[in-house]
C-alpha cells in the first residue's frame, strides 16, 4: 500500500545501545523529517532531509544520527541510547511543491 | 528563529458549540504556511487545515476555520457545531523557507455530551 510506513512501532531498548528507528514512504517524496514528541514539548524536529544525501539538523539533533542514500529510506541512529530518549518518534515526508506533511504512524521507543 | 505558541494547554467545549483554539508564531519571513493539525488518541498525525501567508481570505474547511492575523502574527482553530470526535490534541505549525515545519506545544480539546 502506498503511504508512509516506520519499523519498529514499539521498541524497548537499553542504555548505551545503539538503535535504528526505520521509516519508508512511496510517494517519492523529496522531503523527509524526524520529529520526537514529548508531554509539555509538542513535536521537536530532530533532523530532515530535503533530498537523498542531503541531511540538515533540526532542533534537537544531539544523540541522532541520520542517512539518506535512497529518496524513500530515512532511518534514524540512536548510536548511544539515553534515558531521555525515551519518546514517540514521527517519520514525515512532503514534496517541495506542497506544504502538506503526511506523517507515519509513530514508533514509541523506551530506554532503559 | 521562527517560534509557534499555544498558550492554551487544555480547552473544553460542549457538543455543538464553538470553540477557538488561539495559536501565535514569530517570524521574520514574509512568506509562509501555517497549519493546524490534529492529533486523536491513535496517535496519527491528520491535517486539518492550511494558510498560505499571502493570502488575506482565511481558510476554511467544512466546520472548521481559521482567523489568520498577519500583523498580529496570529492563527487560531474556529471548530463550529463541535463533535464528539472533535476531541485529540491540536497542533498548530509553520512552514517558511528554510522547508522546516515547526510545532507548538498543543492543546487538548475535550468534548463534552
Amino acid at each position: 500500500d502506498a503511504g508512509i510506513t516506520q519499523s519498529p512501532r514499539y521498541k524497548i531498548t537499553e542504555t548505551g545501545r545503539q538503535v535504528t528507528l526505520m521509516c519508508h514512504q512511496t510517494w517519492s517524496h523529496s522531503y523527509m523529517f524526524w520529529y520526537r514528541q514529548d508531554l509539555g514539548h509538542g513535536l521537536r524536529l530532530i533532523y530532515y532531509s530535503a533530498a537523498a544525501d542531503i541531511t540538515d539538523k533540526g532542533e534537537v539533533p544531539d544523540g541522532y544520527v541520520v542517512s539518506r542514500s535512497k529518496t524513500e529510506n530515512f532511518p534514524l541512529t540512536l548510536e548511544s541510547a539515553t534515558r531521555s530518549q525515551t519518546s514517540v518518534y514521527f517519520c514525515a515526508s512532503t514534496n517541495a511543491d506542497s506544504r502538506m506533511l503526511y506523517f507515519g504512524p509513530g514508533t514509541r521507543l523506551t530506554v532503559t | 528563529a521562527q517560534t509557534v505558541t499555544q498558550s492554551q494547554p487544555e480547552m473544553s467545549v460542549q457538543e455543538a458549540e464553538t470553540v477557538t483554539l488561539s495559536c501565535t508564531y514569530d517570524t521574520s519571513e514574509s512568506d509562509y504556511y501555517l497549519f493546524w493539525y490534529k492529533q486523536p488518541p491513535s496517535r496519527q498525525m491528520i491535517l486539518v487545515i492550511r494558510q498560505e501567508a499571502y493570502k488575506q481570505q482565511n481558510a476554511t474547511e467544512n466546520r472548521f476555520s481559521v482567523n489568520f492575523q498577519k500583523a498580529a502574527k496570529s492563527f487560531s482553530l474556529k471548530i463550529s457545531d463541535s463533535q464528539l470526535g472533535d476531541a485529540a490534541m491540536y497542533f498548530c505549525a509553520y512552514r517558511g523557507n528554510t522547508d522546516k515545519l515547526i510545532f507548538g506545544t498543543g492543546t487538548r480539546l475535550q468534548v463534552f455530551p
